[in-house]
């Protein structure tokens, strides 16, 4: 089972591009790399998700080398509301977990 | 809005009882998934279910159990309830039974169970 290592917390202004960076040095040939969002009190919601280079949508941008071994999720300019801890998940398709780690706390100062 | 519904929102009950929290999933999904989230322990998986077979066990305890039934909609069952065991219990549905690693995962909004 991949285990990922993500920052704690992180401080950012609003208006600016947040990238939170996950760490996944075992990762499977197999595994996909996920990012959730999760308000207090509600259940995550999916963000993004890829294999492998560089995978985008309309909310962020999801960035991984050709080793696989990290991951950035780029924010474009964040508001407010984006404060929220975020999640990084990197599949185990063999067990079948949806297994979350310890996630990074993102506060959006005004 | 996600398309998975959890009922109760709220629960609270004394320590030694036994509660049934319910789970329907989005429309299609076969897979369901509990997890238990407290303030000291993150986000917890429990157990998966597809297709009305568990698939994947995690960190559940013998005082809990789980069942999905021919219609999707899956039932974790608490009993012998301990102070400890206040906590949001989430539900989540993919339309995969190969976990969600290669697809979107939906959570409900929680059943926030209080023991007394």
């Amino acid at each position: 089972l991949a285990k990922t290592t993500q920052p704690i917390s992180m401080d950012s202004y609003e208006g600016q591009e947040v990238n939170i960076t996950c760490s996944h040095n075992n990762i499977a040939t197999n595994d996909y790399i996920t990012w959730y969002q999760q308000f207090p009190s509600q259940g995550p919601r999916f963000i993004i998700q890829g294999y492998k280079t560089k995978v985008t949508n309309e909310v962020a941008s999801l960035f991984i080398p050709a080793d696989r071994k990290s991951s950035t999720l780029s924010l474009p300019r964040v508001s407010l509301s984006d404060t929220a801890v975020y999640y990084c998940l990197v599949g185990d398709g063999a067990t079948n977990k949806l297994i979350f780690g310890t996630g990074t706390l993102l506060a959006v100062q005004p | 809005d996600s398309g998975v519904t959890q009922t109760p929102k709220h629960l609270i009950t004394a320590t030694g009882q036994r509660v049934t929290l319910r789970c329907s999933p989005r429309s299609g999904d076969l897979s369901v998934y509990w997890y238990q989230q407290s303030l000291d322990q993150g986000l917890q998986f429990l157990i998966q279910y597809y297709n009305g077979e568990e698939r994947a066990k995690g960190n559940i305890l013998e005082r809990f159990s789980a069942q999905q039934f021919p219609d999707l909609h899956s039932e974790l069952n608490l009993s012998s309830l301990e102070l400890g065991d206040s906590a949001l219990y989430f539900c989540a549905s993919s339309d995969t039974g190969e976990g969600a690693m290669n697809t979107e995962a939906f959570f409900g909004q929680g059943t926030r169970l209080t023991v007394v």
